[in-house]
């Protein structure tokens, strides 16, 4: 167990619909990554906050946000959806912005139908 | 930018038998390296990281990985698999001063024969 929390596990929606992604970083860690793993992209990079702030942004959709609360969990909002967005979104967090480690969550499985 | 590039989407092995999994990288700057596992159904679980030190990094599950600047490599190797060694395996690659952005290779599925 990473001690990253990521929630729901799995999600089936409609395209065209709106889904929000949850994830409660370790304790202690101040930096939370959002990364997408499809079949055609592979492992992607999307956003990274920092203490509340976006800190680096990535291959990230504008129909995708993310935002961090002041207790540190942080939602991915996925609207719009597409057939192609169908991913496994995975949740990372790290101490803080040049720590050398990040831990996985599990991952939260989108289906777009 | 720095990239990642895993060689053989597949490797398939016989319990007992060397496993090696091939990363290559290009970066412009020295990189922090790292493999990640991630088991059927399971997130990414860190195997070892290279951080600018010793250029032969162990790690856990008798894992180990080397540095090779000259060949811009940084090849997983374990001697002997067992079958519960079957996952898939990334490389991934992160600048310095990059916060914890990893740029990730395709991934190598390793399946181990009885």
């Amino acid at each position: 167990d990473s001690g990253v929390t990521q929630t729901p596990k799995h999600l089936i929606t409609a395209t065209g619909q709106r889904v929000t992604l949850r994830c409660s970083p370790r304790s202690g860690d101040l930096s939370v990554y959002w990364y997408q793993q499809s079949l055609d992209q592979g492992l992607q990079f999307l956003i990274q906050y920092y203490n509340g702030e976006e800190r680096a942004k990535g291959n990230i959709l504008e129909r995708f946000s993310a935002q961090q609360f002041p207790d540190l969990h942080s939602e991915l909002n996925l609207s719009s959806l597409e057939l192609g967005d169908s991913a496994l979104y995975f949740c990372a967090s790290s101490v803080g912005t040049a720590s050398t480690e990040a831990f996985f969550g599990q991952g939260t499985r989108l289906t777009v139908v | 930018a720095q990239s990642v590039t895993q060689l053989g989407s597949h490797v398939s092995v016989s319990e007992g038998a060397l496993v090696l999994l091939r990363c290559n990288y290009s970066s412009s700057v020295p990189p922090y390296l790292f493999w990640y596992v991630q088991y059927p159904n399971q997130g990414l679980q860190l195997l070892l990281k290279y951080t600018s030190a010793a250029t032969l990094v162990k790690g856990i599950n008798g894992f180990e990985a080397e540095f090779k600047k000259s060949e811009t490599s940084f090849h997983l190797t374990k001697p002997s698999a067992h079958m519960s060694d079957a996952a898939e395996y990334f490389c991934a690659v992160r600048l310095n001063n990059a916060g914890n952005m990893l740029t990730f290779g395709g991934g190598t599925r390793l399946m181990v024969k009885p």
